[in-house]
């Protein structure tokens, strides 16, 4: 099975940077996906790690380290609109591509 | 063009009766999945298919079926509908293993 833990909620400020935490216990490890969720509406994919180390995609980053079982999720320059649930998702060995989600990190962006 | 399309998008219905999701994907996409989202927002896989092929099952009540007419569909079947059974239901297709999945908007399940 798969344990993945996330913070539930977090503040923080417009302009500034936050990082959201992620960790796993897995029987299997086949990749780590970072997607957004905003309020209604479905998640949609921001960043993947497979390899030990950073990812960069504009505002976004994501780092992983597979050993310590561990991902972060940085967004710099906050905007409001970021304000949403951050979900961390790890992919199983045999699992048929699917993907096993913490419960997501709700991020508020405050002015 | 939308990628991965789900219908309806609101289900308002009693407990006991049986009810259909429908959802498509012209992604080309050769696997498809449907979650679960409970009233907590968390997330949960319920079937993948590959190729018309189940995946994976977990460990969902029988009276919830899929149903695949092609590799560009994936359908919901769910029988006797119970209170539980009230949450968003998404639709989501992928290719490859290191490929991100695509969602749909979502069902919304309402049982009375």
């Amino acid at each position: 099975g798969q344990n993945i833990d996330q913070p539930t909620e977090m503040t923080a400020t417009e302009g500034a940077i936050v990082q959201i935490n992620c960790t796993y216990q897995t029987s299997g490890f086949n990749g780590l996906f970072w997607y957004q969720q905003h309020a209604g509406e479905a998640p949609t994919f921001l960043s993947y790690n497979v390899l030990d180390g950073l990812e960069e995609k504009g505002r976004f980053s994501s780092f992983l380290s597979r050993s310590k079982g561990y991902s972060y999720l940085l967004l710099k320059e906050l905007q409001m609109k970021d304000s949403a649930s951050y979900l961390c998702a790890v992919r199983g060995v045999g699992s048929g591509y699917a993907l096993n989600f913490g419960k997501g990190t709700s991020l508020l962006v405050t002015p | 063009d939308t990628a991965v399309s789900q219908t309806p998008k609101y289900l308002v219905t009693q407990m006991g009766n049986d009810k259909s999701i429908k959802c498509e994907q012209n992604l080309g996409h050769d696997t498809m999945y449907w979650y679960k989202q409970d009233s907590k927002k968390f997330l949960k896989i319920m079937f993948s298919y590959n190729n018309k092929e189940l995946i994976i099952n977990e460990t969902v009540p029988n009276r919830f079926s899929p149903k695949s007419p092609d590799k560009a569909h994936l359908n919901l079947h769910i029988n006797s509908l119970e209170l539980g059974d009230s949450a968003v239901y998404f639709c989501a297709s992928s290719t490859g293993s290191n490929q991100p999945q695509h969602f749909g908007d979502g069902t919304r399940l309402s049982i009375l």
